[in-house]
C-alpha cells in the first residue's frame, strides 16, 4: 500500500530552527509538495520538489532523497506566525496525490 | 471572485438530508478536486474532474456525487448524509490534472451531520 509519515506534532521555539521530516513510500514517484496549514483555514503551497537535493526559499527551505523516501522541510529563524499544520503529500505514478496527516508545529515564545 | 470559493461556510444536517457543496473558481483550472480532512487523517480525495465534463472516483467516493457542466463549478452532493461524513470539506483546483501541478484550495465547509 501507499504511505506517507510525518511526525504528529512538534514544538520549537521562536527564533529557532525546526525539521519536519516525512518519509515515504508510494507506487512510483512524481514528486513531493509541502503545504502548509493554518487552523481553520485551507492549505497553501510552500514547495515541490522532483530532484534531489535541497530547495532553499526564503526562510523555508525543503530537502528530497528519492534514495532514501525522505524529505524534510527546515524553518529557520521561526516566528509565531509559524505555528500550523505542515502537510507532506507525493505525487504516485499514476499522478495521483497521496496526502500524509500533517504535522503540528507549535511555536513557544 | 478572486481565487476558489466555496459555500457555505459551515452546516449542520440532519441525516438522511440531501445538501450540495458548492465551489467556484474563475482561475480557469482545468482540474478541480473535492477532498475531506478528519482528524488525525491526511486528505482524502473524494472526487476529481480533469475537465470540464468529465468526473472520476478518488480514494472515498461512497455517499457523494459530483457534476462538472462547466470549467468554474465543481458541485457536490451527499444524496442522503450519514453521521460519517461529517467533516471539513475542501475543494481545489489545478491548471492541469498533472499531480505535478499545485493544487489551490478553497477556504472550506465545515459539515456536521446529526
Amino acid at each position: 500500500g501507499q504511505n506517507i509519515d510525518q511526525p504528529t506534532e512538534m514544538t520549537a521555539t521562536e527564533g529557532a530552527i525546526v525539521q519536519i521530516n516525512c518519509t515515504y513510500q508510494t507506487s512510483g514517484f512524481n514528486g513531493l509538495f509541502w503545504y502548509q496549514q493554518h487552523a481553520g483555514e485551507a492549505p497553501t503551497f510552500l514547495s515541490y520538489n522532483v530532484l534531489d537535493g535541497l530547495e532553499e526559499k526564503g526562510r523555508f527551505s525543503s530537502f528530497l532523497s528519492r534514495s532514501k523516501g525522505y524529505s524534510y522541510l527546515l524553518l529557520k529563524e521561526l516566528q509565531m506566525k509559524d505555528s500550523a499544520s505542515y502537510l507532506c503529500a507525493v505525487c504516485d505514478s499514476n499522478y495521483q496525490l497521496i496526502w500524509g496527516a500533517g504535522t503540528k508545529l507549535i511555536i513557544k515564545p | 471572485i478572486a481565487g476558489i470559493t466555496q459555500a457555505p461556510t459551515s452546516q449542520i444536517l440532519a441525516a438522511g438530508r440531501r445538501m450540495t457543496l458548492r465551489c467556484t473558481q474563475d482561475m480557469r483550472h482545468n482540474a478541480m478536486y473535492w477532498y475531506r480532512q478528519d482528524l488525525g487523517l491526511g486528505l482524502r480525495l473524494i472526487h476529481y474532474s480533469n475537465t470540464a465534463g468529465t468526473t472520476g472516483k478518488g480514494e472515498v467516493p461512497d455517499g457523494y456525487s459530483v457534476s462538472r457542466a462547466n470549467t468554474d463549478d465543481f458541485p457536490l452532493t451527499l444524496a442522503s448524509a450519514v453521521p460519517s461524513q461529517t467533516s471539513v470539506y475542501f475543494c481545489a483546483s489545478s491548471v492541469s490534472s498533472e499531480g505535478t501541478d499545485t493544487q489551490y484550495f478553497g477556504p472550506g465547509t465545515r459539515l456536521t451531520v446529526l
